[in-house]
């Protein structure tokens, strides 16, 4: 069971990006994979989360109108896009996977990792 | 800043108990499970504690977690050197209708 997320990437404000996260080893539309972010030397923060089987999303009240999360089951991986970056998104950007029992059981599986440098 | 406060950091010596607060309120640790993770340096973080008090498969019997009132605990006993990481809480809140994380406690063994 794994999530493998895509590389780095290096951008300017107001640019648009759209990272990945693959899901393998488990049924992909089954469970809800969710997005975390953690700015530079700071803690971990909850962005939203994706059902795969019916791309439902739910976004942190934080996150709401500021990234869209979203998911392609036919392919097995959810994304996290920005339409206009700002330099405050630089950090670094986790895929996790909920327990199919809930926040409960909580994240039982992450991403490696992708980390999002904005500057101009 | 996060609805969950620990304490910044924590230290111990090779082999001593060190245990770690988290402490919030009546619509999210008050009503719910609480999830701890364990984050070495410059990695992913990991699942270390689940429901509270469960470990999930491959985590050491010495990690335990336990709850009360709308304040939770992570304890280490017989710390290790490789248990130096940062150590977060975290939970559903019902009023802000997201899952929250604490505020980070680094442990460092001395």
């Amino acid at each position: 069971v794994q999530l493998v997320q895509s590389g780095a990437e290096v951008k300017k404000p107001g640019d648009s990006l759209k990272i990945s996260c693959k899901g393998s080893g488990y049924s992909f539309s089954n469970y809800w994979i969710g997005w975390v972010r953690q700015m530079p030397g700071k803690g971990l923060e909850w962005m939203g989360i994706v059902y795969p089987g019916d791309s439902e999303n739910r976004y942190s009240p934080s996150f709401q109108g500021q990234v869209t999360i979203s998911a392609d089951k036919s392919i097995g991986t959810a994304y996290l896009q920005w339409s206009s970056l700002k330099a405050s998104d630089t950090g670094i950007y986790y895929c996790v996977r909920r327990s199919d029992y809930g926040f409960h059981y909580g994240l039982d599986v992450w991403g490696q990792g992708t980390t999002v440098s904005v500057s101009s | 800043q996060s609805v969950l406060t620990q304490p910044p950091s924590t230290s111990g010596t090779p082999g001593q108990r060190v245990t770690i607060s988290c402490s919030g309120s009546s619509s999210n640790i008050g009503s719910n499970s609480v999830n701890w993770y364990q984050q070495l340096p410059r990695t992913a973080p990991k699942l270390l504690i689940y429901n509270t008090h469960e470990r999930p498969s491959g985590v050491p019997d010495r990690f335990s977690g336990s709850k009360s009132g709308t304040s939770a605990s992570l304890a280490i006993s017989g710390l290790q050197s490789e248990d130096e990481a940062d150590y977060y809480c975290a939970t559903w809140d019902g009023s802000l209708n997201a899952y929250v994380f604490g505020t980070a406690t680094k442990v460092t063994v001395l």
